[in-house]
């Protein structure tokens, strides 16, 4: 059963404290995204890579990180240094010839 | 001013209603255009997708193009209470990164 899973589906974490959400694809995609979504905003671009070792800034990079050391897997670190962290949460991907992405399930992330 | 426009609703129609969401969009750049369908607190799915103008359908659901104008629609036939969802346009430039940009969504309810 292919699919991006995204874990966990409800995170909370204190003011200053470094968060990770995890993604892994089975769908054999090379490109893997991340994105942040807000009431009223649509979806906002992190993070984007393409291939292994290899990682671009999306528009609202700051204040994250990203690692991609397998095919399948994509996780995103959170900073303290994130001014507004609470958030919707979506990991994406797609082939790099393919224009349609397909998203995980999501992970809402609430700090206080 | 936003690359990709949509109108956030909610828009609120009676079961078996014909529902069209609209999307505009400023660059004419854009030439790949997909349809997403978000429920609450889940990921968005990906509804239909097409890269020319004119129609494109599949079952209820109808894409319609229209690049001269920079204006893209998504028809429902017979809504049903199940389609009550968030609908995001994304849309992108045939290059060798798929960078997608998406409107903020359309808050629909389909009332039995």
């Amino acid at each position: 059963d292919g699919g991006i899973t995204q874990s966990p589906k409800y995170l909370f974490r204190k003011e200053g404290q470094n968060v990770t959400l995890s993604c892994e694809q089975n769908l054999n995609h090379d490109a893997m995204y991340w994105y942040r979504q807000d009431p009223g905003q649509g979806l906002r671009l992190i993070y984007y890579s393409q291939i292994v070792n290899d990682f671009q800034k999306g528009d609202i990079a700051e204040g994250y990180s990203v690692s991609r050391e397998k095919k399948e897997s994509f996780p995103l670190t959170v900073t303290s240094a994130q001014k507004n962290p609470t958030a919707f949460y979506l990991c994406a991907s797609s082939t790099i010839q393919g224009y349609e992405q397909y998203f995980g399930p999501g992970t809402r992330l609430t700090v206080t | 001013q936003k690359e990709v426009e949509q109108d956030p609703g909610p828009l609120s129609v009676p079961e078996g209603a014909i529902v069209s969401l609209n999307c505009t969009y400023s660059n004419s750049a854009f030439q790949y255009f997909m349809w997403y369908r978000q429920y609450s607190r889940k990921g968005p799915e990906l509804l239909m997708y097409t890269y020319s103008s004119g129609n494109k359908e599949d079952g209820r659901f109808t894409a319609q193009v229209d690049k001269s104008s920079k204006y893209i629609s998504l028809f429902i036939r017979d809504s049903q209470p199940s389609d009550s969802a968030t609908y995001l346009c994304a849309m992108t430039i045939l290059d060798n990164f798929n960078k997608f940009y998406f409107g903020s969504g359309t808050k629909l309810n389909v009332k039995p």
